[in-house]
């Protein structure tokens, strides 16, 4: 059972665009939500992570947005670069728990 | 420091044939995962081990055997492997009271015909 439901699959946006996807969970015990970055032959890499008791957190061109409330979080990726193509998942951890619960990804291509 | 190291980087297998893969961390961390990642099925945890000398079953453990050999290694076993087993399997680890960041290797891909 899926429990952190991510869109869209795939994406493609203009240079200098805004790229958008989109996270909502069911469990409430979810306490952290990262965001990953992975590159085409390589691991994924931890992008950007934000606790639910913050509405947003911004760091360069990247925005996590948190609704608690609707249970959803987003990823916002202002001025979007050719080098921001790659492939995103959003994730939600549990307190007292070691592992991750991880999206299904989204694959994005910044068009020139 | 090499982060997370993983051994071997391609492999092709026949049905039936058994191998393991080997990851590594030079970071001190307590937890080890073992993921496998397929097309538009995201990443899916096979096995973890919390700390040194505990495994625990993933969402996806069947026909995979995992050993925490010592607080840096962490073993990844397909005794028998079948078609179903061609993917992409990362290696991952986190400290303790940073869960939600977990460092990952750059992959083993294997197929197995």
């Amino acid at each position: 059972q899926q429990q952190v439901k991510q869109s869209p699959q795939s994406l493609i946006v203009q240079k200098g665009g805004i790229s958008i996807i989109n996270c909502a969970y069911e469990n409430t015990a979810f306490d952290y939500f990262p965001w990953y970055q992975q590159f085409p032959g390589k691991g994924p890499a931890l992008l950007i992570a934000i606790r639910p008791d913050v509405s947003e957190k911004k760091e360069g061109r990247f925005t996590i947005s948190f609704n608690k409330s609707a249970k959803q979080f987003s990823l916002h990726i202002m001025d979007s670069q050719p080098g921001d193509s790659a492939t995103y998942f959003c994730a939600a951890s549990i307190k007292g728990y070691s592992t991750l619960t991880f999206g299904k990804g989204t694959m994005l291509l910044v068009s020139p | 420091n090499a982060g997370v190291t993983q051994t071997p980087k391609f492999q092709v297998l026949k049905t039936g044939q058994s191998m393991t893969l080997q990851c590594a961390q030079d970071m001190n961390h307590n937890s080890m995962y073992w993921y496998r990642q397929d097309p538009g099925m995201g990443l899916r945890l096979i096995y973890y081990s919390a700390s040194e000398g505990t495994t625990d079953k993933g969402e996806v453990p069947n026909g995979y055997n995992v050993s925490r050999l010592n607080k840096r290694e962490f073993s990844l076993r397909l005794e028998s492997a079948a078609p179903s087993q061609t993917s992409v399997y990362f290696c991952a680890s986190s400290e303790q009271g940073r869960r939600y960041e977990q460092y990952f290797g750059p992959g083993t891909r294997l197929t197995v015909t």
